[in-house]
């Protein structure tokens, strides 16, 4: 059964840092992966989409990579600002649905 | 593109009524999903739609229906509301049977006493 885990479950940073963020999954027979942001009280902004068959993604100041081999993601955000304070959450595509598995996220808060 | 809307955005039922949740997107996407968000479990998926006529049930599917008449519209209903159904329920689309980027909707909070 694919699991997919996000350590740390919260991280505090001060603004200007670089920081990474991780998402494991169990079972490489995946689809796609997918990086989400969820400020509070709201709904969940797509991030990065990386494909099965490609290794990162880049958006401006986000880097997803993807390995597949070792079961990992990992979401770079470079030069951290307060406005990027919210909880990641990454899911991978899997099965023969194509049904999201879900992380439980990371809670970012970037210190001014 | 108003992209996917969902109304409304907060709802108080009381046990053992009925009502239904509103999910419409204008981005043609055939892929449409029903998600509840509960503190420490993450999302789940509740029922999925691949197309118009055609659904299917997620993880938790037990006290909810839908249906999906036209590509656009995704309605959500809960049958006899029950307390364990407070939460935080997300729709969301994509264009194709998920290989696409997941569009999600503002969300709607629903309390049931």
């Amino acid at each position: 059964k694919q699991e997919v885990t996000q350590i740390p479950a919260a991280l505090s940073v001060p603004e200007g840092e670089n920081l990474v963020l991780n998402c494991s999954f169990t079972d490489s027979a995946i689809y796609n992966l997918q990086w989400f942001r969820q400020d509070p009280g709201k709904g969940l902004t797509s991030l990065l989409l990386i494909q099965s068959s490609q290794r990162e993604q880049t958006s401006g100041r986000l880097n997803a990579s993807l390995d597949k081999s070792s079961g990992r993601s990992t979401l770079y955000i470079a030069a951290s600002q307060p406005g990027d304070s919210a909880t990641y959450l990454c899911a991978v595509r899997a099965g023969n649905n194509r049904k999201l598995i879900w992380g439980l996220g990371t809670s970012l808060a970037v210190n001014p | 593109n108003a992209g996917v809307t969902q109304t409304p955005k907060f709802q108080v039922l009381k046990t053992g009524q009925s009502m239904t949740l509103q999910c419409a997107q204008d981005m043609n996407h055939e892929y449409m999903s029903w998600y509840r968000q509960d503190p420490g479990m993450g999302l789940r998926l509740i029922h999925y739609s691949v197309g118009a006529g055609i659904t299917d049930q997620g993880e938790v599917p037990n006290g909810y229906n839908v249906s999906r008449s036209t590509t656009e519209d995704f309605p959500l209903r809960l049958l006899s509301a029950a307390p364990s159904q407070t939460s935080v329920y997300f729709c969301a689309s994509s264009y194709s049977r998920g290989d696409g980027t997941q569009y999600f909707g503002p969300g709607t909070r629903l309390t049931v006493l």
